[in-house]
C-alpha cells in the first residue's frame, strides 16, 4: 500500500501561476522528499525535509512539513512550461523502505 | 560525475522467460535501490543493497531477486515472467548522510520491459 498520497492527482495551469501540490501520509517519518519524473523517464530529487523541519526553499521552490498532519506540500512559484511533470512525495517509513506517494500530474501551459 | 546507467533500457520478454537487468550507480555509491513503475501501482521499492549486502526488501515475490558486486554495480532478476512484470523498473543509488536513513536518490533512466 502507498504510503503517501499526493493531492491533487492532477494540475493543469498557465506559465507564471503557481503550482501547490500537498501530499499526506500515515505513519512517522525521519525525513521527507519531493522528486520530479519526466514522461516516463527517471526520477529527479528535488528537496529533503527532516522531520524536525517545518519549512524549506530551494530556488522557486517552497515545501513545508507539518508532521502533526503527517502532511507536506511543494509550492512552485512563477510555473514554466519545462515543470510540466509528475511530482512525487517519499517517506522513510520506519527507516527500512522509501515509499512513493501516488504522484501529481502538472501540466503548465505556455 | 557520471550518472546512474542502466542495461538495457527496453526489454520484450514471453511469459515464462527470465530477465536480468543491470545498474551501473554514481562513482562513490554504495547504496542502489531497485523500483517497479506501473500505472496501477505506481512506484514501488524492491529492494536495496549496500556493500554487497541486501539490507531492505520490499513485498515482492521470490521472484524477485538483486545481488550487488564489489564495485558497487547491482543486478537485478526476475524469473518465470508474468503479464503484470511488464512495468518501468528504476534503479538509484545513493551517498549515506548523518541521520537521514534515505538519502537523495539519483536515479537512472529505467529499464522498461515489456512481458509477452
Amino acid at each position: 500500500s502507498q504510503q503517501g498520497e499526493e493531492d491533487p492527482q492532477a494540475l493543469s495551469i498557465q506559465e507564471g501561476e503557481n503550482a501547490t501540490m500537498n501530499c499526506s501520509y500515515k505513519t512517522s517519518i525521519n525525513n521527507l522528499q519531493w522528486y520530479r519524473q519526466n514522461s516516463g523517464r527517471g526520477l529527479v530529487h528535488l528537496i529533503l525535509i527532516r522531520s524536525n523541519e517545518r519549512e524549506k526553499h530551494s530556488g522557486r521552490l517552497r515545501v513545508t512539513l507539518d508532521t502533526s498532519k503527517k502532511s507536506s506540500s511543494l509550492l512552485i512559484t512563477a510555473s514554466r512550461a519545462a515543470d510540466t511533470a509528475s511530482y512525487f512525495c517519499a517517506t522513510d517509513a520506519n527507516t527500512d523502505k522509501l515509499i512513493f506517494g501516488t504522484g501529481t500530474r502538472l501540466q503548465v501551459f505556455p | 560525475k557520471a550518472g546512474v546507467t542502466q542495461t538495457p533500457r527496453y526489454l520484450i520478454k514471453t511469459r515464462g522467460q527470465q530477465v536480468t537487468l543491470s545498474c551501473s550507480p554514481i562513482s562513490g555509491h554504495r547504496s542502489v535501490s531497485w523500483y517497479q513503475q506501473t500505472p496501477g501501482q505506481g512506484l514501488q521499492f524492491l529492494f536495496e543493497y549496500f556493500s554487497e549486502t541486501q539490507r531492505n526488501k520490499g513485498n515482492f515475490p521470490g521472484r524477485f531477486s538483486g545481488r550487488q558486486f564489489s564495485n558497487s554495480r547491482s543486478e537485478m532478476n526476475v524469473s518465470t515472467l508474468e503479464l503484470g512484470d511488464s512495468a518501468l523498473y528504476l534503479c538509484a543509488s545513493s551517498l549515506p548522510l548523518a541521520g537521514v536513513s534515505y538519502n537523495e536518490q539519483f536515479f537512472g533512466p529505467g529499464t522498461r520491459l515489456t512481458v509477452l
